[in-house]
């Protein structure tokens, strides 16, 4: 089936420094790639929807500027959470649809901003 | 984007068959009804997929009644292992669409 790797799997990092969130699709030339993200003992929250070679598309309350995503080739995907702050810290997991049906996550990348 | 309703936990011992059923009354025709499941700290793993009556593959068993109104996640004899949250989605047939997570189900497997 389809494999979707993420990078890194956690990272902690200073207030007002920037982290960046790799998803890769290692066997699927992913169009789209969706990225989430969790709170502790939440549910998964779309963020934005990554599309190959134009502009994410961000869900209300998402700030664009504060969480940039690229998506230049259909293996590739990143996140970056632009001038970190505590209240940022959660668990970030992309995906991407695999067959019409299907969908593969990441393993997630937990993120901590001390 | 059809919404689901499911139980927000359950206990079961060990040995014991688990059915986490879910609710989704505005299904639409061209939905597919698909169960994930997550570990802490890990993200979703897809269990298992269903259109309509029964679909079983090797971890678990899918029941949907013919109006499609709900669904029933069957687990047969639950190890400890399968601790875990388990998530009933909706998904449209085709065209990427993001997912809409609930709240999920929290299982709880006891010795």
């Amino acid at each position: 089936g389809a494999v979707v790797s993420q990078h890194p799997s956690w990272v902690i990092c200073k207030s007002g420094t920037s982290v960046k969130i790799e998803c890769r699709s290692l066997d699927f030339q992913a169009t789209t790639m969706f990225w989430y993200r969790q709170f502790p003992k939440q549910s998964l929250m779309l963020m934005a929807t990554s599309n190959e070679g134009s502009k994410a598309t961000y869900e209300q309350g998402v700030e664009k500027d504060k969480f940039l995503i690229n998506h230049a080739s259909l293996t590739l995907s990143t996140l970056t959470v632009t001038s970190a702050h505590p209240e940022d810290s959660s668990f970030y997991i992309c995906s991407e649809q695999s067959s019409n049906y299907g969908y593969t996550f990441g393993s997630g990348t937990r993120l901590t901003v001390v | 984007l059809a919404k689901t309703t499911q139980p927000i936990s359950m206990d079961s011992y060990e040995g014991q068959e688990v059915n986490i059923t879910c609710s989704h009354n505005n299904i639409a025709t061209n939905d597919y009804i698909t169960w994930y499941q997550q570990f802490p700290s890990q993200g979703p793993r897809f269990i298992i997929q269903g259109y309509k009556t029964k679909v079983t593959n090797e971890v678990a068993s899918l029941f949907i009644p013919a109006d499609r109104k709900s669904s029933t996640l069957s687990l047969p004899r639950v190890s400890l292992s399968d601790t875990a949250v388990y998530y009933c989605l909706v998904v449209f047939r085709t065209g990427a669409n993001n997912l809409f997570f609930g709240t999920g189900t929290r299982l709880t497997v006891i010795p």
